[in-house]
This record gives structure tokens, sequence and C-alpha cells, in this order.
């Protein structure tokens, strides 16, 4: 069964340094998003990306963040100087615009970030 | 007000139990509507869509009423299996940047007891 898959699974760094997190999307898949998870809190929206541009993003995507999909078949997440409060699991999803179950998000198993 | 809000919980049943979770969302123009579930730790995964006719999928059943903005699940003859953070989802469409923002509720745990 396709599935998407994050790396790292956990990455450790110290506050104010630059952290690049990888997602490969379903392939087939042309809706992809960044989600994040603070532990004990709810799923949070980052943002959404469609035809190699962003379509919508949170008041949290702010300028520190940005995401690229550089060769078709990577989703990356940037975090540029990351801060105390970037902790958290991020999770990469994607999603058909097939079929009737059109919105069903396809989640990847996360990566923990854990900023020191 | 939140955009999608459901019970707090926790609920505690026991095995066998009927419970059903309540949620609202604030935007009216909100165009699909889910129920994902969460293990402890783990990432989302689709429990079901929620359609306005109502749907059922074994011991789940959802309901949908958009004039009252309310979406609810109920679970039947629960199982110990089922115990998980259930998370009420609306999608909202902006076909301008065909945006299609997926927003989560903040989960309502439930612990099915033996």
């Amino acid at each position: 069964e396709p599935e998407v898959t994050q790396t790292p699974s956990h990455q450790v760094t110290q506050m104010g340094q630059e952290v690049i997190l990888r997602c490969v999307p379903i392939s087939n898949h042309l809706y992809f998003y960044w989600y994040r998870q603070i532990l004990g809190q709810k799923v949070e929206f980052l943002v959404s990306f469609y035809n190699n541009e962003i379509s919508e993003k949170s008041e949290i995507f702010d300028d520190q963040f940005s995401v690229e999909r550089p060769d078709g078949s990577n989703f990356t997440l940037k975090i540029r100087s990351t801060k105390l409060e970037d902790s958290a699991m991020y999770f990469c999803a994607s999603r058909s615009n097939r079929g009737r179950n059109t919105g069903e998000l396809f989640f990847g198993e996360g990566s923990r970030l854990t900023v020191l | 007000r939140k955009e999608v809000e459901q019970d707090p919980g926790p609920f505690n049943v026991p095995e066998g139990a009927t419970v059903a979770f309540n949620c609202t969302y604030s935007n009216s123009a909100s165009q699909s509507f889910f129920w994902y579930r969460q293990d402890c730790r783990k990432e989302p995964k689709l429990l079901m869509s929620v359609y306005s006719s109502g749907n059922e999928d074994g011991r789940f059943t959802a309901q949908l009423n958009r004039a009252s903005q309310y979406i609810s699940l109920l679970i039947r003859d629960s199982k110990l299996s089922d115990s998980a953070t259930y998370l009420c989802v609306v999608m909202g469409i902006r076909w301008e940047t065909s945006g299609s923002r997926l927003t989560f509720g903040e989960g309502t745990q439930l612990t099915v007891n033996p």
C-alpha cells in the first residue's frame, strides 16, 4: 500500500539552527501539506502546496518557514532559525483529487523535532 | 469562536457501550467533513467521511447537520481497540488558490475499559 514517508523520525537541534524535514508523498497525489502537533495539543495546519506553489498557509507559517518540492518526489519543510516553541511533531500529508474521499489526507508517521 | 470545537472528553466507557461524539464548526462555507482517529503518538488516520445524508460503516455512524453546523460520530458496541483520540475535521476550499485546508478539532479521547 502506498504511503507517505518522512525523515528524520526524530531530530534534536539547538535553538537558532536550521532544520530541514523531508517527506516523500504518495506518487500520484497532487496536494501536499505540512501540519504540526505540539505535545498534548491539536493538529495545526501549517501550509498546503499545489502545482508547485503554496496554495494556503497559516499564521504559524511565518518567514522562518519555507517549503520546497525540489525534484518531483520530495517535499521539504525548512525552518531557518529554530525556536524552543518549534518543538513539535511535524506531519507531512498528501491528498489525491480523485475519488469520493478526495478529502482524505494520508499522513506520514511524523518527524519529531526537539529544540534545545 | 474556535473553527472546530469538540466535546472536551475524556470519555471512559466499558466494552460494549455506545458512545457519541459531538462537534461544531464555525465556517458555514466549509465543504467537507471527516472523522479521523489518532492513536497515542501516531499520525491521524481517516476513520470516515461525513455526508449530509448520514453514513454508517459497521459500528460507526456519522451525521452532519449543515443548518446547525454540527457533526456527530456514534460508536456502537465499543471495543478495546476503539481506544484512541477522535478528531473532527472540516475542509474548506479556496477555489482561487486551490487551497484546501483541513482544520482539526482538538480531539476527544476515548478509553474503552474491559
